[in-house]
């Protein structure tokens, strides 16, 4: 079945520590997308990517890197520099990036030690 | 500014018929869509409106004013499974991008 994985589902960060989050999908997307879910808040961007060895800042990429170096694989690094890490993540895909439905990942819970 | 409002909380009966609403200001429209949230889990597709009017898929119906900048999602029928959060977001400007709500979270009650 095609889909996105995510991995871990939980996940503990020391201070001072970057951590990566996995996100694949096989869907044959071109296009993907990080978003951090907070209690009480709206799905925020963090980094999407339209293709291959291309991505974008979102609307809160402070503290966070990413890459895209195949089309199924889109990880993204939570550094030391995000001073306020603890949130729910999810990754999502969509067919070519343009005004299409999202298909998400079952999402990482990131906690701060 | 973007802008998109739900109400954060709503409580229905099972079996009953519930509708949440949703108004949006975006710097250009492509596009709302509607998805079901449930605690802790992926958010799921449920509708799509572009033009002005009513979209039914079974159970769900979505509806668009664009002039008004308001959608509301209907459900019918409620069942238990159908507590969830139900986040409304709308596709604006050059990049396409999704702005989100905060999202409904809504309680069936037996």
């Amino acid at each position: 079945d095609g889909g996105i994985t995510q991995s871990p589902k939980y996940l503990f960060r020391k201070e001072g520590q970057n951590v990566t989050l996995s996100c694949e999908q096989n869907l044959n997307h071109d296009a993907m997308y990080w978003y951090r879910q907070d209690p009480g808040q709206g799905l925020r961007l963090i980094y999407y990517s339209q293709i291959v060895n291309d991505f974008q800042k979102g609307d809160i990429a402070e503290g966070y890197s990413v890459s895209r170096e195949k089309k199924e694989s889109f990880p993204l690094t939570v550094t030391s520099a995000q001073k306020n890490p603890t949130a729910f993540y999810l990754c999502a895909s969509s067919r070519t990036g343009r005004n299409e439905k999202l298909f998400f990942g079952s999402g990482t819970q990131l906690s701060v030690l | 500014g973007q802008n998109i409002d739900q109400p954060t909380e709503m409580t229905a009966t099972e079996g009953a018929i519930v509708q949440i609403n949703c108004t949006y200001q975006t710097s250009g429209f492509n596009g709302l869509f509607w998805y079901q949230q449930h605690a802790g889990e992926a958010p799921t597709f449920l509708s799509y409106n572009v033009l002005d009017g009513l979209e039914e898929k079974g159970r769900f119906s979505s509806f668009l004013s664009r002039s008004k900048g308001y959608s509301y999602l209907l459900l019918k029928e409620l069942q238990m499974k159908d507590s969830a959060s139900y986040l409304c977001a709308v596709s604006g400007g050059a990049t396409n991008k999704l702005i989100f709500g905060t999202g409904t979270l809504l309680a069936v009650q037996p």
